[in-house]
């Protein structure tokens, strides 16, 4: 069974620190990883989805790198932002027949202080 | 597009009562997930429907919780009876085919007192 862990739980920086978010999981056997962003009281935004044959993925000021080999994968934030404040949420999708199947981390909380 | 769209968004009930949640896909999704959150468990699938046909319904926790998808732009889900374990955030999502990226809705967070 896939088990997905994100390290760190909760993560307080000042504003402008460029900060790694962490996920592993356990059955490298996997279709994609995708990384979402979590508001208080809102639903899941989907921020980069990388698929199983490539290494990383970019969209602004993010940046997400799969280690499918090692059951890694890391979130970079640069230059962070009060705004960015959010839980972070990454899921692996499993290559197979049960493709539909999102596996969640339990989240890191991130606080970027002004 | 309007995204996909849940109802209520909150809900308190006592324990024993019956409990409704609704969603609404984005139009021209074929697949449909209800999902369930908490501190402990994190977010589980509970049921994925595939052209309104259930399909997996293996993360449903116990028979007090069923689903239906009458049609493409309406799915419920229901607890009866509802019990203080069962409060949550349910979140409907929707995508284009059962591997294609699937988009959430905002969530229901239910009470159960």
């Amino acid at each position: 069974k896939q088990e997905v862990t994100q390290i760190p739980a909760a993560l307080s920086v000042p504003e402008g620190e460029n900060l790694v978010l962490n996920c592993s999981f356990t059955d490298s056997a996997i279709y994609n990883l995708q990384w979402f962003r979590q508001d208080p009281g809102k639903g899941l935004t989907s921020l980069l989805l990388i698929q199983s044959s490539q290494r990383e993925q970019t969209s602004g000021r993010l940046n997400a790198s799969l280690d499918k080999s090692s059951g890694r994968s890391t979130l970079y934030i640069a230059a962070s932002q009060p705004g960015d404040s959010a839980t972070y949420l990454c899921a692996v999708r499993p290559s197979g027949g049960s493709n539909y199947k999102l596996t969640f981390g339990k989240g890191t909380l991130l606080t970027v202080n002004p | 597009d309007a995204g996909v769209i849940q109802s209520p968004r909150h809900e308190v009930t006592e324990m024993g009562q019956e409990v409704t949640l609704r969603c609404k896909p984005i139009s021209g999704h074929n697949s449909l997930f209800w999902y369930r959150q908490t501190m402990m468990r994190g977010l589980e699938l509970l049921i994925y429907f595939n052209n309104n046909v259930p399909i997996d319904d293996s993360g449903m926790p116990e028979d007090r919780f069923s689903a239906k998808m009458p049609n493409a732009s309406f799915s419920t889900l229901k607890i009866q009876p509802s019990e203080p374990r069962d409060s949550a955030v349910y979140f409907c999502a929707s995508s284009q085919g059962k591997s294609y990226e699937q988009y959430f809705g905002p969530g229901t967070r239910l009470t159960v007192t």
